[in-house]
């Protein structure tokens, strides 16, 4: 089974369209995340949501809009997409940083990313 | 803020031969550090990581050192194999800032046969 999935693999679309990529999740943790890798490999955090609340909320446009529904799922809803945003979107989940003695080793599980494409 | 610096690549080795990539890192207080690797078309997976001062973390013949005298954290292998060639990341996740996790750039590992 799939620890962390997202969908879809692959998005090619024009610009000023709407757009969204789901994550879900099995592995029981309550953080996850949305991390954006551009052309050169480069990881760039985006958001991070705990418990269905976000924590986390880096310098990103307003057209980025993260949705939790529950604690497994973190959807992401791009507006407006523009050329670029196009990059390769990975969704990621822990457990809960910042609690017990072990509160900074958690470490992430990726899904396979999501290839955004916008033309 | 805390961030994360690791050589640049690509790194060409032939089999069997020995593998370093050099990490440093800048952090407050006591960050955890680790290794992630990316195989073509994949997300990151988890290589091996470290908690505190003079930790050493291993797996699959890979090993680094948490060395806080010279803030590094350098990916090392005695004999890399074929399968080795993947996307390389260094990161910290400290306890302040919201407990982020922070990247390096990345460094790409070829293994030739």
């Amino acid at each position: 089974d799939t620890a962390v999935s997202q969908t879809p693999k692959y998005l090619v679309t024009q610009m000023g369209n709407d757009k969204s990529i789901k994550c879900e999740q099995n592995l029981g943790h309550d953080t996850m995340y949305w991390y954006k890798q551009d052309s050169k490999k480069f990881l760039k955090i985006m958001f991070s949501y705990n418990n269905k609340e976000l924590i986390i909320n880096e310098t990103v446009p307003n057209r980025f809009s993260p949705k939790s529904p529950d604690k497994a799922h973190l959807n992401l809803h791009i507006n407006s997409l523009e050329l670029g945003d196009s990059a390769v979107y990975f969704c990621a989940s822990s457990t809960s940083p910042g609690q017990g003695a072990s509160s900074y080793n958690s470490p992430l599980h990726f899904g396979n990313g999501t290839r955004l494409t916008v033309t | 803020g805390n961030s994360v610096t690791q050589m640049e690549g690509p790194v060409t080795l032939s089999e069997e031969a020995f593998l370093t990539i050099n990490c440093t890192y800048t952090a407050t207080g006591y960050p955890s550090l680790f290794w992630y690797v990316q195989y073509p078309g994949e997300g990151l997976q988890l290589l091996l990581k470290a908690t505190k001062a003079d930790d050493k973390g291993s797996n699959k013949g890979f090993e680094a050192t948490y060395r806080k005298e010279t803030t590094s954290f350098h990916l090392e292998k005695g004999s890399v194999q074929v399968s080795d060639s993947a996307v390389y990341f260094c990161a910290l996740m400290g306890n302040t800032g919201g407990f982020k996790t922070i990247f390096g750039a990345g460094t790409r590992l070829f293994v030739k046969a």
